[in-house]
């Protein structure tokens, strides 16, 4: 198995711009999982969803920020307009089972300047 | 607030010895508990999980958890150098894992 697959691995920007990060879960699993991490806060849940329906994004931080999963084989993390402060590494993670045994993807590196 | 924590070290132990690893969480409804492990630079995998009261031991590494303290610990004997890392605890919430900040550590040879 391919693992979870991310893309970009790393993106540079320009404040204001859009990004859209890319995400394909283990093919079977049910959950997908979005983080973000950085030093001061760690690894936060930004969203997750459950058989391509999004069931808790409580943890996206602002209007800004929307995902999507239009299938069970690909998910987006989009966010505009982007400002340096969301700077950060962004994991996709997929489960057999709802917050059960995540694997996670290489992460995408973004870079707002 | 869910809040699962953990210490941020480093936690510096010479090679040979154990290295003893901390975590508590707030919730005292949680049923499931992990352990990942995060090279620098690389994304975090799991190498542990426990559900029940006491201790599950696979290779070098132990995971003990006690509910009635809210505390579960990784225990990782024979530290070698390549064990050099982030470990961060997680635990679930309703569907999701929280991760603590994780522990750094160092296994000097």
């Amino acid at each position: 198995d391919a693992g979870v697959i991310q893309s970009p691995r790393h993106e540079v920007t320009e404040m204001g711009q859009e990004v859209t990060l890319r995400c394909k879960p283990i093919s079977g699993h049910n959950s997908l999982f979005w983080y973000r991490q950085t030093m001061m806060r760690g690894l936060e849940l930004l969203i997750y969803f459950n058989n391509n329906v999004p069931i808790d994004d409580s943890g996206m931080p602002e209007d800004r920020f929307s995902a999507k999963m239009p299938n069970a084989s690909f998910s987006t993390l989009k966010i505009q307009p982007s400002e340096p402060r969301d700077s950060a590494v962004y994991f996709c993670a997929s489960s057999l089972r709802d917050g059960e045994k995540l694997f996670f993807g290489s992460g995408t590196q973004l870079s707002v300047l | 607030q869910k809040e699962v924590e953990q210490n941020s070290g480093p936690l510096s132990v010479p090679e040979g010895a154990i290295a003893s690893l901390n975590c508590t969480y707030s919730d005292r409804g949680s049923q499931s508990f992990f352990w990942y492990r995060q090279y620098s630079g690389k994304s975090p995998e799991l190498i542990m999980f426990i559900y029940s009261n006491g201790d599950k031991e696979d290779g070098r590494f132990t995971a003990q958890l006690n509910k009635a303290s809210q505390y579960v610990s990784l225990l990782i004997r024979d530290s070698q150098p390549s064990d050099s890392a982030t470990y961060l605890c997680a635990v679930k919430y309703t569907g999701k894992l929280i991760f603590g900040q994780g522990t750094t550590l160092q296994v000097k040879p």
